[in-house]
C-alpha cells in the first residue's frame, strides 16, 4: 500500500514563529501537493511539485513556502504563521496511477 | 467562476434511496476525473475515478462524465447510513494539478 506520512498529527505554535510541515512518501511519486482545509471552503491548493526542486503556486500561496529537495519528500513553510493559517493541512502524493493519496493530514493551530 | 463547483448540502437520503451528487468544472481540458469521500476528521480517500464520456460502475457507485457539459455525477445505489459523509469532486488539469471541489455532504437517514 501507497504510505503517505505527515510529520505531525496535531501542532499548535506561536504568532510569528516559523513552521515547518513535512510529509514524505514511499511510492517514488512525482507530484506532490499541499492543500489546506477549511469548513465552507473546502480542499485549497497551496503549492504543488511536479518533480524534484520544481514547484509550482496553486490557490492560495501567500504566507506559504515549499521545499522538494528530495523525491519522496515535500515540506510546507510557513515564514511567520499568523492565527488565520490555522487550519487542517494535508499532503497528497500522485503518481503515474493517476488517482492522489493523501495523508492522514497535520491539524494546526496558530495561537 | 471556481474551477470546480459542487454543492455544498446538506443532501439529505433515506436508507435504501439512490443518492445522486453533481459537480461542473470550469477547464476544457480536464483529463481525469474524481470522486473522494471523507468522514469527518479523516482524510480523503479515492471511490471513483472516471476518464472518459459514459459511465463507470463499481458496485453501488456510478459515476458519470459529460465532458461535453463540463459535468460529472456520482450516483450512489442503496444507500446506507455509514455512506453519511462528504464527498469531494476532483479534476486534473495542466501540470497534474489536482483541484478539488468544496464537497457535498451527504446525510442518509435510518
Amino acid at each position: 500500500d501507497v504510505k503517505v506520512t505527515q510529520s505531525s498529527r496535531y501542532l499548535v505554535k506561536r504568532t510569528g514563529e516559523k513552521v515547518f510541515l513535512e510529509c514524505v512518501q514511499d511510492m517514488d511519486h512525482e507530484n506532490m501537493f499541499w492543500y489546506r482545509q477549511d469548513p465552507g471552503l473546502g480542499l485549497r491548493l497551496i503549492y504543488f511539485s511536479y518533480d524534484v526542486k520544481m514547484k509550482e503556486k496553486g490557490d492560495i500561496p501567500e504566507g506559504y513556502s515549499v521545499s522538494r529537495e528530495k523525491k519522496e519528500r515535500f515540506s510546507l513553510i510557513l515564514e511567520s504563521a499568523s492565527t488565520n493559517q490555522t487550519s487542517m493541512y494535508l499532503c497528497a502524493s500522485r503518481g503515474g496511477e493517476v488517482r492522489a493519496f493523501f495523508g492522514q493530514g497535520t491539524r494546526l493551530t496558530v495561537v | 467562476q471556481k474551477e470546480v463547483e459542487q454543492n455544498s448540502g446538506p443532501l439529505s437520503v433515506p436508507e435504501g434511496a439512490i443518492a445522486s451528487l453533481n459537480c461542473t468544472y470550469s477547464d476544457r481540458g480536464s483529463q481525469s476525473f474524481f470522486w473522494y469521500r471523507q468522514y469527518s476528521g479523516k482524510s480523503p480517500e479515492l471511490i471513483m475515478s472516471i476518464y472518459s464520456n459514459g459511465d463507470k460502475e463499481d458496485g453501488r457507485f456510478t459515476a458519470q462524465l459529460n465532458k461535453a457539459s463540463q459535468y460529472v455525477s456520482l450516483l450512489i445505489r442503496d444507500s446506507q447510513p455509514s455512506d453519511s459523509a462528504t464527498y469531494l469532486c476532483a479534476v486534473t488539469g495542466g501540470y497534474q494539478k489536482v483541484t478539488f471541489g468544496i464537497g457535498t455532504k451527504l446525510q442518509v437517514i435510518p
